[in-house]
């Protein structure tokens, strides 16, 4: 089946610019996820919905970031007035169910990512 | 503060050997971990999850997950250079979200 999709998949946009990323998660999907990587390290959590409940947006670095997934499928990470220090790769990850359940569930499938570089 | 911790190599190994990567973890009550593949340029890929003590095997990939030291574990047996990855240890503490380490950079030498 499809795995997780994002888009764009390279994004450049100019200091104070808004950009949103889109996230489309395998179907049937309860859990999505977004994640920050920057060069050399491994991959930060942002925010967690499970269907359309945002229930974790501890990550997100400042009020600037706002994620939204109205209908419980396709998410988006919106990043409003972009800085230098928001270039990065965003990543979109999704797992069957909630962690608290059944373990074997909660493994998360990441998609391609978007590499967002703030000239 | 959860914290993941890995060596962050470079790791090299000749080809056919086995390479061994590690990873500690600070929060005891961290139930799932995982180790994703990720190569130059692309996303992370789940190789391995491990949720119990003990060893967990999985074609070349071997598991290792030792809860009271904290310790967990990848082997990779007859090493590839198609291997040649950075290898992320990511733990879940139980309720949503995962915490990375930096990843080991692995290199297969032909």
């Amino acid at each position: 089946g499809a795995g997780v999709s994002q888009s764009p998949r390279y994004k450049v946009a100019k200091r104070g610019q808004d950009v949103a990323l889109r996230c489309d998660p395998i179907s049937g999907h309860v859990s999505l996820f977004w994640y920050q990587q920057a060069l050399g390290q491994g991959p930060e959590f942002l925010t967690y919905f499970q269907n359309e409940a945002q229930l974790d947006k501890s990550g997100l670095p400042s009020d600037r970031f706002f994620a939204e997934r109205p209908e419980g499928s396709v998410s988006t990470l919106k990043i409003q007035r972009t800085q230098q220090e928001d270039s990065a790769v965003y990543l979109c990850a999704s797992s069957l169910v909630r962690g608290d359940l059944a373990l074997s569930y909660n493994e998360q499938f990441f998609g391609p990512g978007t590499r967002l570089t703030v000239l | 503060q959860k914290e993941v911790e890995q060596n962050s190599g470079p790791l090299s190994v000749p080809e056919g050997a086995i390479a061994s990567l590690n990873c500690t973890y600070s929060d005891r009550v961290s139930q799932s971990f995982f180790w994703y593949r990720q190569y130059s340029g692309k996303s992370p890929e789940l190789i391995m999850s491990i949720y119990s003590n003990g060893d967990k095997e999985d074609g070349r990939f071997t598991a290792q997950l030792n809860k009271a030291s904290q310790y967990v574990s990848l082997l990779i047996r007859d090493s590839q250079p198609s291997d040649s990855a950075t290898y992320l240890c990511a733990v879940n503490d139980g309720a949503n979200n995962l915490f990375f380490g930096t990843g080991t950079r692995l290199t297969v030498i032909p």
